[in-house]
């Protein structure tokens, strides 16, 4: 399996208070890219990156906001979670923007 | 834009069975295709893919796939599934750009009954 590591794996939270998902790679790869996976809905790209300080939005980016200051570490924040972003999210890493993407683990992450 | 559709959303088999799961795509350029596997509280993992070449494309696991261009379709097949192969599968497709272009189809549960 390609080093992904997303933490924390499952959390519980608040409406309206701010989440910050981590997603770390070992595999020096160039290309990270965040996804929720939602019943009836596959998996749908919030965010993606393709370099350090290099991003952009994906298919359902609002309420989302990314950010990556080094290669391995890409971070996903919620600044005001609502119940909708209940869901679980996906870390994915490609090697070039052309290849196959590796995926985390994932994180359940719930909004009360 | 382009699309992806999963015909079957759960399919229920019997060890041995034979196994084709659909997928069809919207999108007249050339694309790349993928099938995922998501084992039940997995992360997905790829099990094959089509670039270029061969249309016959033979992944992991014994799972192979067939891309039909005049048909916008790659189908998933196995001659004979296993217990072990229960999981969701996910169809996807990427146009020309990047992998931020893939499109994921919305996914077929298998369950294979021992």
């Amino acid at each position: 399996d390609a080093g992904i590591t997303q933490s924390p794996r499952h959390k519980v939270t608040e409406t309206g208070t701010p989440v910050t998902l981590r997603c770390h790679q070992t595999e020096n790869h160039r290309y990270m890219y965040w996804y929720r996976q939602d019943p009836g809905h596959g998996l749908r790209l919030i965010h993606y990156s393709y370099g350090v300080k290099d991003t952009d939005k994906g298919e359902v980016s609002d309420g989302y906001s990314v950010s990556r200051s080094k290669t391995e570490d890409f971070l996903l924040t919620l600044e005001s979670a609502t119940s909708s972003q209940t869901s679980v999210y996906f870390c994915a890493i490609s090697e070039s923007r052309d290849t196959e993407a590796f995926f985390g683990q994932g994180t359940r992450l719930t909004v009360v | 834009a382009q699309s992806v559709s999963q015909h079957n959303h759960h399919v229920i088999l019997s060890e041995a069975a034979s196994l084709e799961l659909g997928c069809n795509y919207s999108y007249g350029g050339t694309v790349n295709l993928f099938w995922y596997v998501q084992y039940p509280g997995q992360h997905l993992q790829l099990l094959l893919k089509y670039f270029s070449g061969d249309p016959l494309v033979k992944g992991i696991k014994g799972f192979e796939a067939e891309f039909i261009k005049s048909k916008f379709s790659f189908n998933l097949r196995k001659p004979s599934v296993q217990w072990s192969d229960t999981a969701e599968y996910f169809c996807a497709v990427k146009s020309s750009g990047g992998y931020q272009k893939v499109t994921f189809g919305i996914g077929t549960k298998l369950q294979v009954i021992p």
